[in-house]
């Protein structure tokens, strides 16, 4: 397995913009997170979903983010529109969930999003 | 929810010495705690974990221990090499009863200094 793919590596794109994170999760994995780093405030979790449905999504910032997972293998995180405080890592991540115990979240390589 | 706070912030240390990075948690049901290394830009690897039900876990150069009644774990690195300074997270999260989101610290930048 290739692990977790995130695309695009960068992304700059203009304030007011629609900007489209895109995650593909190792395969098997049930548990999918989407992260934010920033240096002030370092790893942010913004949502996670088990089995493709919406979890906990406490750490979306306002309405202008939103997330979705249609299938097993694909999911999105969408900032409509985009603002220079937006700026930062986004990680994604995937893992999988053994009974009673959790286990290592795989991160993928990041997007660097710049908003100007 | 789970509060995390890792210190120290920043920590230097000569080449071939040792580096402890020391971790709080809130959430006395955390059963799971992971570290992760982050390289200049590149995404956070697990390095090493552990689970409750022991105190302390080694290998290599690396070793991890947790006290549960005081709620706080430790990263241990002996004989550290430049190739390990990085950003190095903890993180803590519970196991039982569903998956639960895992929580990270706020990180320690470990410079080693040839």
């Amino acid at each position: 397995d290739a692990g977790v793919i995130q695309s695009p590596r960068h992304e700059v794109t203009e304030m007011g913009q629609e900007v489209t994170l895109r995650c593909k999760p190792i395969s098997g994995h049930d548990y999918l997170f989407w992260y934010r780093q920033t240096m002030m405030r370092g790893l942010e979790l913004l949502i996670y979903f088990n089995n493709n449905v919406p979890i906990d999504d406490s750490g979306m910032p306002e309405d202008r983010f939103s997330a979705k997972m249609p299938n097993a293998s694909f999911s999105t995180l969408k900032i409509q529109p985009s603002e220079p405080r937006d700026s930062a890592v986004y990680f994604c991540a995937s893992s999988f969930y053994l009974g009673t115990v959790n286990t290592e979240a795989f991160f993928g390589q990041g997007t660097r999003l710049t908003v100007v | 929810g789970e509060n995390v706070e890792q210190h120290p912030s920043t920590l230097s240390v000569q080449e071939g010495d040792s580096a402890v990075i020391k971790c709080t948690y809130s959430d006395s049901a955390s059963n799971y705690f992971p570290w992760y290394k982050q390289e200049l830009g590149k995404r956070p690897q697990l390095i090493i974990d552990i689970r409750s039900n022991v105190g302390e876990k080694k290998d290599q150069r690396i070793a991890v221990t947790l006290n549960k009644t005081a709620k706080h774990f430790s990263l241990h690195i002996t004989e550290t090499q430049p190739e390990d300074s990085a950003v190095y997270f903890c993180a803590a999260s519970k196991g039982t009863g569903g998956y639960q989101k895992v929580t990270f610290g706020t990180g320690t930048k470990l410079q080693v200094i040839p």
